[in-house]
């Protein structure tokens, strides 16, 4: 039972590259979210999912999107990174609303 | 934003109870208290959450006003390992689901 993962650990993009984050949990969790966390500060919230095929917006979504093909994987894409997108990532998922969430040990990005 | 003001620092004494308050006062009858807490730069780890009956658990006791306007995270015998981040979240409903809001948080320092 391995929980929530996160690929790749560290990345270093260039501005206006995209690129992939994955998230995938093996608890067959429903919820699913994508966090960020800037230096120093709390999570912001970015897009989050309550099953298959279903997902939306948080309160920092601009320069993102999601899919939620299947219930193990929430994949968060970046297009045209810029550097305001250099942050640490966190995806999180919980069995049910109520439920604590289980979080995934983050991506630290660089935009440069 | 979060709808929780916590202090931005506090110390406790290794092996003494470490007593983290939280004001809400714009709490809606229907919304939970979530505690979590973030070493280093790890993933957030969950630890209580309740809505208006004090909760215990294996790592701490949740404490709510009866009015619910705040409540306060104890951990009974705090360990060095227990410096850490401390969030204390109101669970915001919106639409069919509700989303956890990240504050600033609590910084503890544990002391020997």
């Amino acid at each position: 039972n391995a929980g929530v993962t996160q690929t790749p650990k560290f990345r270093i993009l260039k501005i206006g590259q995209s690129m992939t984050l994955q998230c995938t949990q093996d608890m067959n969790h429903n919820y699913m979210y994508w966090y960020r966390q800037d230096p120093g500060m709390g999570l912001k919230l970015i897009y989050y999912s309550v099953g298959a095929g279903i997902t939306d917006k948080g309160e920092v979504p601009n320069g993102y999107n999601v899919s939620r093909s299947t219930t193990e994987d929430f994949p968060l894409r970046l297009e045209l990174a810029a550097p305001s997108q250099t942050s640490v990532y966190f995806c999180a998922s919980s069995y049910r609303e109520l439920y604590g969430y289980t979080f995934g040990s983050g991506t630290r990005l660089t935009v440069v | 934003d979060a709808k929780t003001t916590q202090p931005t620092s506090m110390d406790c004494a290794e092996g003494r109870a470490a007593n983290l308050p939280c004001n809400h006062s714009t709490i809606s009858g229907n919304e939970y208290v979530y505690w979590y807490r973030q070493i280093h730069s790890q993933g957030p780890q969950y630890i209580i959450h309740g809505l208006k009956n004090n909760e215990t658990n294996e790592m701490a006791s949740l404490i709510i006003t009866e009015d619910r306007k705040s409540s306060t995270l104890i951990l009974p015998h705090a360990t060095l390992r227990d410096t850490a981040v401390y969030y204390c979240i109101v669970r915001v409903t919106s639409g069919n689901t509700g989303k956890l809001i990240f504050g600033q948080g609590t910084t503890l320092q544990v002391k020997p």
